[in-house]
């Protein structure tokens, strides 16, 4: 079973410029997480969608980044203008269904790591 | 909003000995879930093991088992017989809006 692809996997742009991030769950699942790491936090969600509807997007900076999954399959996250403060591992994870009550572990992709100069 | 409390920055143990991560939490869902997960110095995140609260027994899977104290919201991962492969990072996080705790970072010394 393929795992959750992630491209690219390094970026480096200037502060102000755009970027994007693409994610490929696994196949069949319908929820789709995208996170932040910062180095030395934990990871923080910034938005879940369940096929292509968005479940949760509190925490998402929503005057610079946007996130769709047309499909309900693949998705993209986009920067847009990057901050200094948004270098970051962005990763994808992808599970069976939403996280209420049984147990359907997210598996993630390796991550992107934006680094903005 | 839930919280998730990692006290233990660093965390050092000899090989084949045993170690216990310690997992505080904060939510007001009646039913919650919680897990526990390893990154790697390559970055990937590892599941390693999930606890429902109404799970009447701790969870176990290999040589991880969760020390689940409800009355406390405490979610203690316990990693027996360590190896050097477990160096890491251990992350606790709650399901839901999956917060996840700062992580702890593991050494196991040969």
């Amino acid at each position: 079973e393929a795992g959750v692809a992630q491209s690219p996997r390094y970026k480096i742009i200037e502060k102000r410029q755009s970027v994007a991030f693409w994610c490929n769950p696994i196949s069949g699942h319908a929820t789709l997480y995208w996170y932040q790491q910062i180095l030395g936090q934990g990871p923080k969600l910034l938005i879940q969608f369940q096929n292509n509807g968005v479940v949760d997007d509190s925490q998402l900076p929503k005057d610079r980044f946007s996130a769709e999954r047309l499909k309900g399959v693949d998705s993209t996250l986009k920067i847009q203008p990057a901050k200094l403060e948004d270098s970051a591992v962005y990763l994808c994870a992808s599970s069976l269904i939403r996280y209420r009550g049984p147990s359907y572990e997210q598996y993630f992709g390796p991550g992107t790591r934006l680094t903005v100069t | 909003a839930q919280k998730i409390t990692q006290t233990q920055p660093g965390m050092f143990v000899q090989e084949k000995e045993a170690v216990t991560l310690d997992c505080t939490y904060d939510t007001s869902d009646p039913s919650y879930g919680l897990f526990w997960y390893k990154q790697p110095s390559s970055g990937e995140m590892i599941f390693l093991i999930y606890q429902g609260s109404y799970d009447q027994q701790n969870a176990t899977e290999g040589r991880y088992s969760l020390n689940f104290q409800k009355a406390r919201k405490s979610a203690n991962l316990v990693i027996s017989a360590s190896q050097l492969g477990d160096s890491a990072m251990y992350f606790c996080a709650v399901a839901g809006d999956m917060r996840f705790g700062a992580g702890t970072r593991l050494t196991v010394k040969p």
